[in-house]
């Protein structure tokens, strides 16, 4: 099993949708979780941190974490073409500073 | 601008040839991190370094080797005995995590140097 797991999609979303993206990882321990952006030949760009259990909202994207079931979302209300990319998960497996990637979920927004 | 330069954008090399990726940042972040992209995945860790001077392999580190001799630099030299250099390879930054600040262990990425080796 990965210790950081991601559906690599595609996700197909019609414009103005909400796309919903799942991430499990495997260590009880972790405490810090990331979503990264990457457009095709780019870097990747942070967008989302979240370190409590909960919701956390940043404009059109709300993070949500569920640690006694291991696993953070990432929503994208109004979906824009702009929006179609890879998303990453990241989290802190044991600890520290070190982060350990899921593959990413490919997100295609359809106009 | 604060931020991370990596250099070159683009670099071609040799079978058998050694070859240095330079990463530069001015956040003044204490740590650094050296990942690689294959096509289609996710990233992997190579290095990475939490103070100058102090370095620990990551996931994959056979075939490479870094430095950290200034707070600023850390390059990641891809030997020959890697034996599939060929990839998409990313530095960040970060700070160590023990300010307490909300912005711990968020890592900030360069533009990336892509490499071919044929």
């Amino acid at each position: 099993q990965k210790e950081v797991e991601q559906n690599s999609g595609p996700l197909s979303v019609p414009e103005g949708a909400i796309a919903s993206l799942n991430c499990t990882y495997s260590d009880r321990v972790s405490q810090s979780f990331f979503w990264y952006r990457q457009y095709s030949g780019k870097s990747p760009e942070l967008i989302m941190s979240i370190y409590s259990n909960g919701d956390k909202e940043d404009g059109r994207f709300t993070a949500q974490l569920n640690k006694a079931s291991q696993y953070v979302s990432l929503l994208i209300r109004d979906s824009q073409p702009s929006d179609s990319a890879t998303y990453l998960c990241a989290v802190n497996i044991g600890g520290g500073n070190k982060l350990t990637f899921g593959g990413g979920t490919r997100v295609l927004v359809k106009p | 601008d604060g931020g991370i330069t990596q250099s070159p954008k683009y670099l071609f090399r040799k079978e058998g040839q050694n070859v240095t990726l330079s990463c530069e940042q001015n956040l003044n972040h204490d740590a650094m991190y050296w990942y690689r992209q294959d096509p289609g995945q996710g990233l992997r860790l190579i290095y990475y370094s939490q103070i100058v001077n102090d370095f620990q392999k990551g996931d994959i580190a056979e075939g490479y080797s870094v430095s950290r001799e200034k707070k600023e630099s850390f390059p990641l030299t891809v030997t020959s005995a890697q034996k599939n250099p060929t990839a998409f390879y990313l530095c960040a930054s970060s700070t160590s995590g023990t300010s307490g600040r909300s912005d711990d262990y968020e890592q900030y990425f360069g533009p990336g140097t892509r490499l071919t080796v044929t």
